[in-house]
């Protein structure tokens, strides 16, 4: 079967630097996408990452290593802005996107 | 319009009843999605479509069925209502359907009774 894991909560304190973690098992694999999503919003997108290493844009960053399975989201100088859940998909063979649960990042000042 | 519109934005509904969620997308672009969204579960696709004209069925189609008529308009209707399909259903579209990054509406709340 196809499985993304993330962990459900995680909390950082605002100025600090936090890293989600997903790693997955899907039937094939042609890339990686990280989501945020605020309470009662809809997903915006964040980053790809196809190619293993590190991706930046700015304050987030994104890396991943196809090898483990594995990818990692990394947010420096958190905001209180920043407090959402975080959605990690990955594109399958079949070029659909399987989603994780999310992780749900609380930011305390 | 900008973006991605659905409506209603929520809605309560007795079972058995039929309902149709719509959706609108004033980007052009070709694949358009159905999610839903339930508690400790990650987004699930419903159905999907690559291009007008063109439907197919994704994770959890069961009990849902979708039309393309044309580009921008791609709605949701449950025939006959059950409580297990209350949810937050999110539309979604992207340029093309290789599963590129997708634009979300701002979701649907649905609670059958």
């Amino acid at each position: 079967g196809q499985n993304i894991d993330q962990p459900t909560e995680m909390t950082a304190t605002e100025g600090a630097i936090v890293q989600i973690n997903c790693t997955y098992q899907t039937s094939g694999f042609n890339g990686l996408f990280w989501y945020q999503q605020h309470a009662g919003e809809a997903p915006t997108f964040l980053s790809y990452n196809v190619l293993d290493g590190l991706e930046e844009k700015g304050r987030f960053s994104s890396f991943l290593s196809r090898s483990k399975g594995y990818s990692y989201l990394l947010l420096k100088e958190l905001q209180m802005k920043d407090s959402a859940s975080y959605l990690c998909a990955v594109r399958d063979s079949n070029y659909q996107l399987i989603w994780g649960a999310g992780t749900k990042l609380i930011i305390k000042p | 319009i900008a973006g991605i519109t659905q409506a209603p934005t929520s809605q309560i509904l007795a079972a058995g009843r039929r309902m149709t969620l719509r959706c609108t997308q004033d980007m052009r672009h070709n694949a358009m999605y159905w999610y839903r969204q339930d508690l400790g579960l990650g987004l699930r696709l419903i159905h999907y479509s690559n291009t007008a004209g063109t439907t197919g069925k994704g994770e959890v189609p069961d009990g849902y069925s979708v039309s393309r008529a044309n580009t921008d308009d791609f709605p949701l209707t449950l025939a006959s209502a059950v409580p297990s399909q209350t949810s937050v259903y999110f539309c979604a579209s992207s340029d093309s359907g290789d599963g590129g990054e997708q634009f979300f509406g701002p979701g649907t709340r649905l609670t059958v009774l």
